[in-house]
């Protein structure tokens, strides 16, 4: 079974550019979330989406982050414009459906300069 | 909020056995978890456990859950040098089943 699959896995941008994550979950797996980890700490939650919708977004910076999964399988984070404190590591993650175990991607390392 | 607490670093000698802590405040947890993850990589489940066992046994990991002092902990026998990663305590909380994460602790394998 093929895991999560991102891309690029590695990013490095000027601060005030933008920038696209993309994730592909595990076939069959209806939730989809993406965590931001800055380093020495925990992943944190930006969003959940239960197939195409959201299910939680509240610790998403909206004014400058956004994600969609417009068909309820791939979905892309972006970020415009970044800013310093961006500089995470930015991971997908997948399940078979809400609360159930999540399996993770490698992740993408975006550096702001 | 809910909160999950780990110590930050552990260090030990391969061979000798490895116990790694976990405090949490939301006492209506139901899924608690072990992640591992290695430099440079994504978080690999190692293990869970449902909250109305105590004990979870799987080769040489081996979960302990005390629900009246909310401490979960891991023990990984015979630790071995590509045990050396930070392993991350991880918590179902609330209605939304939400996982709430602690710091991680960073396990040293000396040979």
């Amino acid at each position: 079974e093929a895991g999560v699959a991102q891309s690029p896995r590695y990013k490095i941008i000027e601060k005030r550019q933008s920038v696209a994550f993309w994730c592909n979950p595990i076939s069959g797996h209806a939730t989809l979330y993406w965590y931001q980890q800055i380093l020495g700490q925990g992943p944190k939650l930006l969003i959940q989406f239960q197939n195409n919708g959201v299910v939680d977004d509240s610790q998403l910076p909206k004014d400058r982050f956004s994600a969609e999964r417009l068909k309820g399988v791939d979905s892309t984070l972006k970020i415009q414009p970044a800013k310093l404190e961006d500089s995470a590591v930015y991971l997908c993650a997948s399940s078979f459906s809400e609360g159930h175990e999540q399996f993770f991607g490698p992740g993408t390392r975006l550096t702001v300069l | 909020g809910e909160d999950v607490e780990q110590s930050l670093f552990l260090s030990v000698r391969e061979g000798d056995s490895s116990v790694i802590n976990c405090t949490y405040t939301d006492s209506s947890s139901t899924y608690l978890y072990w992640y591992k993850q290695e430099p440079g990589a994504g978080l690999q489940l190692l293990t869970y456990i449902f909250s109305n066992m105590d004990m979870k046994q799987d080769q040489r990991l081996t979960v302990l859950l005390n629900k009246k002092d909310k401490h979960l902990s891991l023990r990984i026998a015979d630790t071995q040098t590509g045990d050396s990663a930070i392993y991350f305590c991880a918590v179902e909380a609330g209605n939304n089943r939400k996982l709430i994460w602690g710091l991680g602790t960073s396990l040293a394998v000396n040979p």
